[in-house]
């Protein structure tokens, strides 16, 4: 059964740091997808970054990139320069090629960033 | 270009009452969602259309929840009778037809049962 984890449910990251957030998931197919959504406090998903399975790139958009590790199936979002504005929570998903439409998140991360 | 639409933002209502929340999609997504989120049990997917058509309301809590897509730019989510337990954000997102890709959420609808 596919299934997404996220070990750390808070982060504190001084700001201009870099932070790693670290995701792991589950999946018997060999195709899939793994994206990452930020929510800020005022509620709404935000898309930030898509890993496909057969990508040998890792994905970069902007200061946000996925350390995609495939034999240890782990899809860590990276965030460099850490500004305030990153504060919020962050969900690791994943959608599976094969099973279907459903994407299944995580429990997500907090991220707080210090000034 | 638009992004997903919901409305309303807000809900209050008491319990009993029947709720209906709404959803625009992005225009040319063929596929359309449906999520609670809550504290307690994070971000649950509700259902799930592909050309209008319900593919997956496993998610569905029980049946005073109910979905239409009678078109492919309007969705709606139904409650009715509405308890305090549905409290929750509910998250209307759209995608491509293809199966890997990403999925636009919508504002959210935040909706409280007194």
């Amino acid at each position: 059964a596919q299934k997404i984890t996220q070990t750390q449910p808070g982060m504190f990251v001084q700001e201009k740091e870099a932070v790693t957030l670290d995701c792991t998931y589950d999946t018997s197919d060999q195709s899939y997808g793994l994206f990452w959504y930020k929510q800020p406090s005022s509620g709404e998903m935000i898309f930030l970054i898509y890993q496909g399975s057969y990508d040998e790139q890792n994905a970069t958009e902007g200061r946000y990139s996925l350390n995609f590790q495939k034999a240890r199936k782990s899809a860590n979002l990276v965030i460099s320069a850490s500004q305030l504005g990153d504060s919020a929570m962050y969900f690791c998903a994943m959608r599976e090629g094969t099973g279907g439409f459903k994407t299944i998140f995580g429990a997500g991360t907090r991220l707080f960033v210090k000034a | 270009d638009a992004g997903v639409i919901q409305s309303p933002r807000h809900e209050v209502t008491e319990m009993g009452q029947e709720v209906t929340l709404r959803c625009k999609p992005i225009s040319g997504h063929n596929s359309l969602f449906w999520y609670r989120q809550t504290m307690m049990r994070g971000l649950e997917l509700l259902i799930y259309f592909n050309n209008n058509v319900p593919i997956d309301d496993s998610g569905m809590p029980e049946d005073r929840f109910s979905a239409k897509m009678p078109n492919a730019s309007f969705s709606t989510l139904k409650i009715q009778p509405s308890e305090p337990r549905d409290s929750a954000v509910y998250f209307c997102a759209s995608s491509l037809r293809t199966q890997l890709e990403t999925q636009y959420f919508g504002p959210g609808t935040r909706l409280l049962v007194l």
